[in-house]
């Protein structure tokens, strides 16, 4: 059973990066199976698509986020990771990674594994 | 991209039926047979509950069906119980190869 768990730091200062990290387990990164994706979720409001990766680095992103959004992966340490730069107070927001099954074509399907989110309060 | 539409709150009688609708374009619900449904009970993550329109992962209840009529999907759930009350929330594959998730709906089982 594949697990994720987000790790980086709480707190953000106005204009900084957020960087997160999502270490995989039970499974690899590197299969053509799965994307792998962030979602982020302000208090007390819906979910937000961050973007997604796939193993061989290609990379989709949400429009809204596209200037200031780099999502990596790196294999060897079956881990991928966001960083959001020039973050605002609109930033806040539990940070989840997911995994996505992938569709035919390239397409994604869903999201069929979530870590438990790690929230990220952007405040000096 | 636009958030898909979803009422804000729907509620039902325990033992009922409700549906939760899901409106996109044709070029996100309406293009392509990749939407999905979310349940997300306080301070949990999402857990995926219906997938490729109607598929149910293994584990999700019979009592949860998904269909999808032109660029509107729906979710209903039926024979309504208490542990049913939660978040829902719809998403789907975009023509820009994205994907985008509904505002979110507030299920109170009265």
């Amino acid at each position: 059973q594949v697990q994720l768990q987000e790790s980086g730091p709480g707190l953000v200062k106005p204009s900084e990066t957020l960087s997160l990290t999502c270490t995989v387990s039970g499974g690899s990164v590197s299969t053509d199976t799965y994307y792998w994706s962030w979602v982020r979720q302000p208090p007390g409001k819906g979910l937000e698509w961050i973007g997604y990766i796939y193993y061989s680095g290609s990379t989709n992103y949400n429009p809204s986020l596209k200037s200031r959004v780099t999502i990596s992966v790196d294999t060897s340490k079956n881990q991928f990771s966001v960083n959001l730069s020039s973050v605002t107070a609109a930033d806040t927001a539990l940070y989840y990674c997911a995994r996505v099954r992938a569709g035919t074509g390239m397409r994604t399907s869903h999201f069929d594994n979530w870590g438990q989110g790690t929230l990220v309060i952007v405040s000096s | 991209q636009s958030a898909l539409t979803q009422p804000a709150s729907v509620s039902g009688s325990p033992g009922q039926s409700i549906t939760i609708s899901c409106t996109g374009t044709s070029s996100d619900v309406g293009g392509y047979n990749y939407v999905s449904w979310y349940q997300q009970h306080p301070g949990k993550a999402p857990k995926l509950m219906i997938y490729d329109v109607s598929h149910r992962p293994s584990g999700v209840s019979s009592r949860f069906s998904g269909s999808k009529s032109g660029n509107t999907a729906s979710l209903t759930i039926s024979g309504l119980q208490a542990e049913d009350e939660s978040d829902y929330y719809c998403s789907s594959y975009t023509s820009n190869n994205t994907q985008v998730f509904g505002g979110g709906t507030k299920l109170t089982v009265l």
